[in-house]
């Protein structure tokens, strides 16, 4: 497995434009989690999945954001009609259950949105 | 509420000396786990460590070690004989078990610089 891959890696877009991003997790991971991350801040929770089912949504994540994971495998995170704030590293991390010793999320490489 | 307090935002070292980074959290819940993660200049976010809020066993790693003191809310981490390599952006994670443990709340890190 070569890790949790993230496309694109770079997307410029005009303000008003719709843009999705897409995450291909660890194929064994039955979690996958959305964070976004701004220069010199940490990581902020946005959403996350237990297989194919969204079991939780950060305040973060207004209407204009979406993200779907059908069939428990890759991911999807679409934001519509972009706003120059909404520029930010869009990361994608999997993982199994934290219940389980040992393990932490594996991230990606991220996908970087800039809204002009 | 959850949070992580990284008061250091830039350390800068010179090779071979000793480094610890500062980890101070808050927390309700009596379970929950502790993570450090690494962002190189590359930056993909890479897994360190992770503790459990039962365990209070101090770690080490080869030149890494990380010292989890409950009675604190503390949880540092050293780098034993820093190298150039170590230069990176680290991270201090919370997770509450209450939660499922899916939501991870970040610190805002810790730069650390190590030059030759």
């Amino acid at each position: 497995d070569t890790g949790v891959s993230q496309n694109p890696r770079h997307k410029i877009t005009k303000r008003g434009q719709n843009v999705t991003f897409r995450c291909d997790p660890i194929s064994e991971h039955n979690r996958l989690y959305w964070y976004r991350q701004t220069l010199g801040q940490g990581p902020e929770f946005l959403t996350y999945f237990q297989n194919e089912a969204q079991l939780e949504k950060s305040r973060l994540l207004s209407d204009r954001f979406s993200a779907e994971r059908p069939k428990g495998s890759f991911s999807t995170l679409e934001i519509q009609r972009t706003e120059q704030g909404d520029s930010a590293m869009y990361l994608c991390a999997s993982s199994v259950s934290l219940m389980i010793e040992g393990y932490g999320y594996t991230f990606g490489s991220g996908t970087r949105l800039t809204v002009v | 509420a959850q949070k992580v307090t990284q008061a250091q935002t830039e350390i800068s070292v010179v090779e071979k000396e000793d480094v610890t980074l500062d980890c101070v959290y808050e927390t309700r819940d009596t379970t929950y786990y502790l993570f450090w993660y690494k962002q190189p200049p590359s930056g993909e976010l890479v897994f360190l460590i992770r503790r459990n809020s039962f365990d209070e066993q101090n770690e080490i790693s080869g030149r890494y070690s990380w010292n989890f003191q409950k009675s604190t809310s503390s949880f540092n981490f050293t780098i034993t004989a820093s190298q150039v390599v170590d230069s990176a952006v680290y991270f201090c994670a919370l997770s509450e078990a209450g939660t499922g443990g899916f939501k991870t709340i970040f610190g805002a890190g810790t730069r650390l610089f190590v030059k030759a």
